[in-house]
């Protein structure tokens, strides 16, 4: 089946930790994204590339890190200069360019314990 | 602040009854976007409507944008138990430069039985 496969769905941090989600699509797509959603509330972008071997920082990038080696892989690291990671991380796709449709993954829960 | 904001934050309706959601934006768009959410799930894509349409339909589902206004509304029809989620808008724009997908808030949907 075609999309985006998140894992794990839950993680357990440790403080001083760095923990690394994966995120693989199967739909081609050239641009790959990590958004960051607290409870209740609506998302914000962390990183996002547009192009294999290329990425850029969202709006809330501190404490984050990416890397695009292949097209269809994209994992985020959350290091332990991230004050507050405990939240819901989601993955997403698309084709470049303005107006397409983006494709989610389901998610993945990072707990600091 | 946002680019897009929903509103309500919140809407209980009983179901059979329709239910309308806002969205207003702040800067111009090339398109907008309404997501829906399932508790704990990924975000799935329901409808883009571009900046020079002022109406589209799927199914039960209504989209108008008024870009005089920056706003957009998202109606359901006829609603069910299933349709409860949280639902957002995001915008098309260019940000800083850059051109990204902004989510707002999020309008959280409850259809009682």
């Amino acid at each position: 089946d075609g999309g985006i496969t998140q894992s794990p769905k839950y993680l357990f941090r440790k403080e001083g930790q760095n923990v690394t989600l994966s995120c693989e699509q199967n739909l081609n797509h050239d641009a790959m994204y990590w958004y960051r959603q607290d409870p209740g509330q609506g998302l914000r972008l962390i990183y996002y590339s547009q192009i294999v071997n290329d990425f850029q920082k969202g709006d809330i990038a501190e404490g984050y890190s990416v890397s695009r080696e292949k097209k269809e892989s994209f994992p985020l690291t959350v290091t332990s200069a991230q004050k507050n990671p405990t939240a819901f991380y989601l993955c997403a796709s698309s084709y470049q360019g303005s107006g397409n449709t983006i494709y989610f993954g389901e998610g993945s829960w990072l707990t600091v314990v | 602040s946002q680019q897009g904001e929903e509103d309500p934050q919140a809407l209980s309706i009983q179901e059979g009854e329709n239910a309308t959601m806002n969205c207003s934006y702040k800067t111009s768009i090339n398109n907008l976007q309404w997501y829906r959410q399932n508790s704990g799930r990924g975000l799935v894509h329901l409808i883009l409507i571009r900046s020079n349409e002022r109406e589209k339909h799927s199914g039960r589902l209504r989209v108008t944008l008024d870009t005089s206004k920056k706003s957009s509304s998202l109606l359901i029809t006829a609603s069910r138990a299933a349709d409860t989620a949280s639902y957002f808008c995001a915008t098309d724009a260019k940000v800083q430069g850059a051109q990204k997908l902004v989510f707002g808030q999020g309008t959280r949907l409850t259809i009682n039985p």
